[in-house]
């Protein structure tokens, strides 16, 4: 049973950058068939994904992060990491760290989420 | 992006009701769209992969359907554990989108 776990600071003043680690633990983040994932939730609102990476380092960005988003993997300790600089309060949101599973057949779905972090932009 | 559109946005049932949420993309997906479940303050929880392959330890009172740019999930009869947000996902382009949600409600 893999299970994800995001850690970091729960608030960060404007201009400056949010930085998470999701640490993945049950299995490895080396696997195949894996993209380590990053998905946001502003409150009350719907799930915007921000991008993923897999374990070789290749990443995906959402451009409407307008690349102010870097992600990163740590595979020695079996962990990846979310950097979003110059956050407003428009980035508030609990975030959340997940696996984007590929199968088979080529399908692709989120199997695995981490409980999720709230953070607060605000001076 | 390919925008997808959920309706209704909420709906009021009883517990052994049918329940129906439609998930419309805009623009042909085949059957890359995915359904999850969302309790307050919690992860969200994968239902159905796959347009309609249900995910293993979910009850068979959930089921999913539909190809191209129409999508239906449906709950044959609600439990009262079901009250919770639905989200679908599509998965055949990037960046993944989700719809908006629909809260499904006590009546």
């Amino acid at each position: 049973q893999v299970q994800l776990q995001e850690s970091g600071p729960g608030l960060v003043k404007p201009s400056q950058t949010l930085s998470l680690t999701c640490t993945v633990s049950g299995g490895s983040i080396s696997s195949d068939n894996s993209f380590w994932s990053w998905v946001r939730q502003p409150p009350g609102r719907g799930l915007e994904w921000i991008g993923y990476i897999y374990s070789t380092g290749s990443t995906y960005h959402n451009p409407s992060l307008k690349r102010r988003d870097t992600i990163s993997v740590d595979t020695s300790k079996n962990q990846f990491s979310l950097e979003l600089r110059s956050v407003t309060a428009a980035d508030t949101a609990v975030y959340y760290c997940a696996r984007y599973y590929f199968d088979s057949s080529g399908y692709y779905y989120v199997d695995y989420w981490g409980q999720g972090t709230l953070v607060t932009v605000s001076s | 992006d390919i925008q997808m559109t959920q309706s209704p946005s909420s709906l009021s049932a009883s517990v052994g009701d049918r329940v129906t949420i439609t998930c419309r993309a805009s623009q042909s997906i085949s059957t890359y769209l995915n359904w999850y479940q969302q309790k307050p303050g919690k992860a969200p929880n994968l239902l159905i992969f796959a347009a309609s392959s249900l995910q293993s330890g979910v009850p068979l009172r959930f089921s999913g359907s539909g190809s191209g740019t129409d999508f239906t999930l449906t709950i044959s009869s609600l439990q009262p554990e079901d009250f919770a947000t639905y989200y679908c996902q599509q998965s055949y382009n990037t960046p993944p989108t989700f719809g908006q949600g629909t809260k499904v409600e006590i009546k």
